[in-house]
């Protein structure tokens, strides 16, 4: 989905380096979210934003870290990348005035962490 | 804590044939849930939302049911086509913390073989 990109596509770095993804929108939407699917798993959860001032850890927050810098932009870092950080990384919006919380994702990152 | 089951074997059906997907859960009871399709190296595509009082939901070839007392929601797909083929992802809604996020079951692969 055009609405929503990410940077960048694919990265290939080494254990205990700092690692940042980048994630624009032009949807206009206030929730903004990351998330790593492996294989056999789905979508796990990372973190979540509902405004610039609002940040939640989601399920599987150890590791990372995250920042709204507008509202249309929400990055996820990984402070020091390790091997079982490799997967592919997705950011999502959703439209805070609906009473359902239908996602728009990025195309991904496939992050590989040697 | 909240169970998405889906078959993780891949469904494999003849070009024209319907296609028909389970998505199970368990230990909650979500006010709607949602229907995505992922193709490979790219984000998941919303499909379909049906809510906790709908029994099915149409939309061109797709049908979604939704039983609340089996805890189970049908994915068809009618007159499938090879175009078809991906993974088709299921996610509820859970209420948590104040307001509602989605979790997502890790998917089925549908192939559709001419």
């Amino acid at each position: 989905d055009a609405d929503v990109t990410q940077t960048p596509r694919n990265r290939i770095t080494k254990t205990g380096k700092r690692i940042m993804l980048e994630c624009s929108q032009t949807k206009g939407h206030d929730r903004m979210y990351w998330y790593r699917q492996d294989p056999g798993l789905g979508l796990r959860l990372i973190y979540y934003s509902f405004d610039v001032k609002d940040i939640n850890k989601g399920e599987i927050s150890d590791g990372y870290s995250v920042s709204r810098q507008a509202q249309a932009k929400f990055s996820l870092s990984l402070e020091s990348a390790i091997p079982n950080q490799t997967a592919l990384y997705f950011c999502a919006t959703s439209d805070l005035g609906h009473s359902t919380d239908t996602q728009y994702f990025g195309p991904g990152t496939r992050l590989t962490v040697l | 804590s909240q169970k998405i089951e889906q078959n993780s074997e891949a469904l494999n059906i003849q070009e024209g044939k319907t296609a028909t997907l389970t998505c199970n859960y368990t230990n909650y009871s979500p006010a709607y849930l949602q229907w995505y399709r992922q193709d490979p190296g790219r984000g998941p595509v919303f499909l379909l939302l049906i809510r906790e009082n709908e029994k099915e939901k149409r939309k061109e070839r797709l049908k979604v049911t939704f039983d609340t007392t089996l805890k189970q929601s049908l994915f068809h797909i009618t007159a499938s086509q090879p175009a078809d083929s991906a993974t088709y992802l299921c996610a509820l809604d859970m209420f948590s913390g104040g307001y509602n996020k989605l979790i997502f079951g890790a998917g089925t692969r549908l192939a559709v073989h001419p």
